[in-house]
């Protein structure tokens, strides 16, 4: 079966330290995205990515970085200066280019720093 | 800025009833999606509306798109327990394709 794959489902950090999200894709879709989702509220886009080796920031992009070295994968790093970094992390993908597809979801990565 | 913006946010409605969820945008576009959230889950792809006037349906659930107004609709009917949920839209801008834009949620609770 198709579909995206996030990692871990829970994360738990000490503030000061980096971490990775895991996002994998096998719908061979060109166009990946990373949202964050805080409770009650909808969703920011962070990064999204319309093809490898290239990425775009999105409206809350500080904090963050991204890298899109292969089509299936495409990781988040959430850094130390993220200041508020305790969220949901939905990371997305779609068929990119001119094609009209909807985004289709991972089942996403709640990250908790304290 | 691009806004999107869904009301009514909350919502509390009985069995049995309708209803209808609005999704107005404030840029050119023909693509609009709707999207379901269960608590604590991800999104599930509702519909997809890709023209003026376009209209979809599955269940009691129906959206329509006016790209003029550049206004959406989700409407329910006679509303049942089973969709509860926070439903979402999102809008594909005409000026740049695949950056999807999302709405802040309607949370849907229907009692029984």
């Amino acid at each position: 079966d198709g579909g995206i794959t996030q990692s871990p489902k829970y994360l738990f950090r000490k503030e000061g330290q980096n971490v990775t999200l895991s996002c994998e894709q096998n719908l061979n879709h060109d166009a990946m995205y990373w949202y964050r989702q805080d409770p009650g509220q909808g969703l920011r886009l962070i990064y999204y990515s319309q093809i490898v080796n290239d990425f775009q920031k999105g409206d809350i992009a500080e904090g963050y970085s991204v890298s899109r070295e292969k089509k299936e994968s495409f990781p988040l790093t959430v850094t130390s200066a993220q200041k508020n970094p305790t969220a949901f992390y939905l990371c997305a993908s779609s068929m990119g280019q001119d094609g009209v597809s909807p985004l289709h979801f991972g089942n996403g990565t709640r990250l908790t720093v304290t | 800025e691009l806004k999107v913006e869904q009301n009514p946010l909350f919502l509390s409605m009985q069995e049995g009833k309708n209803y209808t969820i609005y999704c107005n945008y404030s840029t050119t576009s023909d693509r609009l999606y709707w999207y379901r959230q269960d608590p604590g889950k991800s999104l599930e792809s509702l519909f997809v509306l890709l023209s003026n006037g376009a209209v979809k349906q599955e269940g009691r659930l129906m959206a329509s798109l006016d790209t003029k107004a550049r206004l959406s609709t989700l409407h329910i009917t006679a509303a049942v327990h089973d969709l509860s949920a926070t439903y979402f839209c999102a809008v594909d801008p005409l000026y740049n394709f695949n950056k999807f834009y999302f709405g802040s949620g309607t949370k849907l609770n229907v009692k029984p």
